[in-house]
C-alpha cells in the first residue's frame, strides 16, 4: 500500500521568503502525485499534480513541485511567499486502484510579517 | 459551478444519536469519497464508491454506512454517534480513480 510522509508538522517563514515543503512517498510504481492547499474552515483545493512527464510541475499560486523518483519525494516550492499562502498544505499519492488518494498528515504554513 | 457540495456545514450530536451528512456533486464524476480530518493526522478514507450501485470500505469505515443511489449523490449515515466520531468529514469525488479530486467545504461533526 502506498504511503506519504511530511516531516515538516509547522514551517514558520517570512513574508517575501523562499519556501520548501517536503514530501517524500512510498509506491512500488510510478506514482500519481499531488500538493493539496487547505486554508482555514474551507475544502482542499489542488495546486499541482504529476503523472508523467517533465518532473518539474507547475501549479497555481506561483507554486511549483520537483519530482525525484531516486529520492521518493515531490517537494513543494515556491520563490516567495505572501501572507495570503498561510494555510495547511497536503501531499497525497494515487495508485492503480479506486481507492483515491492517501494524504501525507500536513504541514502548516506560517507566514511573518 | 457548484462542484461538491456538502450539507451540513455544522453539527452537534448527542451520544448515541444518528444522522446523514450529504453529498452532491454535479459534474458527472463517477468515483465519490468520503474522508474525515483529524487534527495532526491528515485525511483517511471512511468508504468510497466508483459508480452507482457500488461502495467499499476505506480505511476506517467503523461506525459509518454510505448508498450510492444515483451518480450524484454519496450520503455518509452516522447509525449511533459517539466521541470519537468529532471530526471534519469532507466528501470528494473524481472522473477516475487515478485523477486529481474535487473536494467539498466540509460538515464539522461535534458529539457530546
Amino acid at each position: 500500500a502506498q504511503s506519504v510522509t511530511q516531516p515538516d508538522i509547522h514551517i514558520t517563514v517570512s513574508e517575501g521568503a523562499s519556501l520548501e515543503l517536503r514530501c517524500n512517498y512510498s509506491y512500488g510504481a510510478t506514482p500519481y502525485l499531488f500538493w493539496y492547499v487547505q486554508s482555514p474552515g474551507q475544502g482542499l483545493q489542488l495546486l499541482l499534480k504529476y503523472f508523467s512527464g517533465d518532473t518539474l510541475v507547475q501549479g497555481i499560486k506561483g507554486f511549483e513541485a520537483e519530482f525525484k523518483r531516486s529520492q521518493s519525494s515531490f517537494n513543494l516550492r515556491k520563490p516567495a511567499v505572501h501572507w495570503s499562502d498561510a494555510a495547511e498544505y497536503f501531499c497525497a499519492v494515487v495508485g492503480g486502484g479506486a481507492d483515491g488518494l492517501t494524504f501525507g498528515k500536513g504541514t502548516h504554513l506560517i507566514i511573518q510579517p | 459551478n457548484a462542484g461538491v457540495t456538502q450539507t451540513p456545514k455544522f453539527r452537534i450530536l448527542k451520544i448515541g444519536q444518528s444522522m446523514t451528512l450529504q453529498c452532491a456533486q454535479d459534474m458527472n464524476h463517477n468515483y465519490m469519497y468520503w474522508y474525515r480530518q483529524d487534527p495532526g493526522m491528515g485525511l483517511k478514507l471512511i468508504y468510497y464508491s466508483v459508480g452507482a450501485g457500488i461502495t467499499d470500505k476505506g480505511e476506517v469505515p467503523n461506525g459509518y454506512n454510505v448508498s450510492r443511489s444515483t451518480t450524484e449523490d454519496f450520503p455518509l449515515r452516522l447509525e449511533l454517534a459517539a466521541p470519537s466520531q468529532t471530526s471534519v468529514y469532507f466528501c470528494a469525488s473524481s472522473l477516475e480513480g487515478a485523477l486529481e479530486a474535487f473536494f467539498g467545504q466540509g460538515t464539522r461533526l461535534t458529539v457530546v
